[in-house]
């Protein structure tokens, strides 16, 4: 079974500064997705970025990008410029990726983390 | 596109009821749908996997008989809590994966938020 560890409950960050999310996972799988959810107040679940295990490239999308370490099964996330809206749950996930099998293409979500954007 | 509704959004009950939950993907067809639970400020428990057409694979844990799981079609799943009760309360969230997409994105409901008085 996968596990994946936040080991951050909460953080925060002044706005317009940088903050680094951690997330490290443990799996004897080769061929996986890597996730980073953002739950805002309203529930609704939003992805904010994949990363594909057999990709070396680290995921980007626009201020948000990931430092994914293969060997060290770690896959933080990395938010530039932060804004008011990024206050949010933000939790990993991990996605097995086999043609076969339970728990195939399901998602293992981290405990979360609680950031908090300050003015 | 790829949106996914739920309704009810809020639903309370008095214990000994059963509640109905909808999950609809609303512009794409899903052949698999999966169901969490969210305890407050507690992470996503995935609680059943269902695919269309065929009986609900449920997580270790979880009671089949309790938490009823409906795929009839491909645009929609249902979530029936038999004999709620209050520790049955809990924020109940659906996601879907689109048919034929290639497994590695599910869309997500707004999630159900279910008392149990």
């Amino acid at each position: 079974a996968q596990t994946v560890t936040q080991s951050q409950p909460e953080m925060s960050v002044q706005e317009a500064e940088t903050v680094t999310l951690s997330c490290t996972y443990d799996t004897s799988e080769n061929n996986y997705y890597l996730f980073w959810y953002k739950q805002p107040p309203s529930r609704q679940m939003i992805l904010v970025i994949r990363q594909e295990a057999y990709k070396q490239q680290n995921a980007t999308e626009n201020r948000f990008s990931v430092n994914f370490q293969k060997a060290a099964k770690s896959f933080s996330l990395k938010i530039s410029d932060s804004q008011l809206g990024d206050t949010a749950m933000y939790f990993c996930a991990f996605m097995k990726l086999s043609y076969s099998g339970a728990g195939s293409y399901q998602l293992t979500f981290g405990k979360g983390t609680k950031l908090s954007v300050i003015p | 596109g790829a949106v996914v509704s739920q309704h009810p959004s809020r639903v309370i009950c008095k214990s000994g009821t059963s509640v109905k939950i909808e999950c609809r993907s609303l512009d794409f067809q899903a052949t698999t749908m999966f169901w969490y639970r969210q305890f407050p400020k507690k992470s996503l428990m995935l609680m059943a996997t269902s695919n269309e057409g065929s009986k609900a694979t449920y997580e270790q844990g979880v009671e089949k008989d309790k938490f009823l799981i409906n795929h009839a079609s491909l645009t929609l799943s249902t979530l029936t809590v038999t004999s709620a009760h209050p520790e049955d309360s809990s924020f109940y969230i659906c996601s879907a994966e689109e048919r034929g997409g290639s497994h590695n994105e599910q869309f997500f409901g707004p999630g159900t938020r279910l008392t149990v008085l």
